[in-house]
């Protein structure tokens, strides 16, 4: 069975602070991996993905992340946080092929905090 | 607008008074999820559907029940709510790509429910 551990339930980090948020999968295969943030009260939105290919994704909102087989990681990063990016963010893993497709594991989270 | 929406936002109710959640997304996409988000629990599977009439159970399905008769909407259904069904509920739903493998996953604004 597929599952995500986010080691970090709670990061505060300074504005304008380099940001690294840790994110390790479990999987048999090579796996579709998502980060989602989840700003209070709303929804979640994804900020990227990453499928095949090159294993660094530029997503939404300056945010990237890099998936690296032999860490089963796939960490996201951001180089300088601003105080807006204060939220929930989720790394999910989805199994591939049909029979479990579209099955999405999501990692209990990480709560980021930005102080000015 | 692309969007998912979801009704009620919020509810409160009584111990085993059944109730509906809505759930319609605009997108025309296949597949359709519900998940519960618990405080330190992350984001967890109720149950999902691939296509019209077809659906199938998640991580935790006990006490809950779906349909999906047309392909827009997929009713989350409390048949006799109970109090460990407090909880932040999510409506996803997202196309399926080529071997029934989901891609983005989109989410509605979330309803939050309270069983007294």
């Amino acid at each position: 069975a597929q599952s995500v551990t986010q080691p970090d339930i709670h990061i505060t980090v300074s504005e304008g602070a380099s940001l690294e948020l840790r994110c390790n999968y479990s999987y048999g295969a090579t796996p579709y991996l998502f980060w989602y943030v989840q700003s209070p009260g709303q929804g979640l939105q994804l900020l990227l993905k990453y499928f095949s290919g090159d294993t660094l994704v530029q997503g939404i909102k300056g945010f990237e992340a890099e998936f690296k087989r032999s860490q089963s990681s796939f960490n996201l990063r951001k180089p300088s946080v601003h105080w807006s990016d204060a939220a929930e963010y989720f790394c999910a893993v989805g199994a591939k092929g049909t029979g479990t497709a579209s099955k999405l594991t999501f990692g209990t989270g990480t709560r980021l905090q930005v102080t000015l | 607008e692309a969007q998912v929406t979801q009704n009620p936002r919020y509810l409160i109710t009584v111990t085993g008074k059944k109730l509906t959640v809505t759930c319609s997304q605009n997108m025309n996409h296949e597949y359709m999820s519900w998940y519960r988000q618990d405080p330190g629990l992350g984001l967890r599977q109720i149950y999902y559907s691939m296509n019209v009439e077809v659906t199938d159970k998640g991580d935790v399905p006990e006490g809950y029940k779906v349909s999906r008769k047309e392909k827009r909407n997929f009713p989350l259904i409390l048949e006799s709510p109970s109090p460990n069904q407090t909880s932040l509920y999510f409506c996803a739903s997202t196309p399926l790509r080529l071997a029934g493998t989901t891609d983005t996953q989109y989410f509605g604004p979330g309803t939050r429910l309270t069983v007294l």
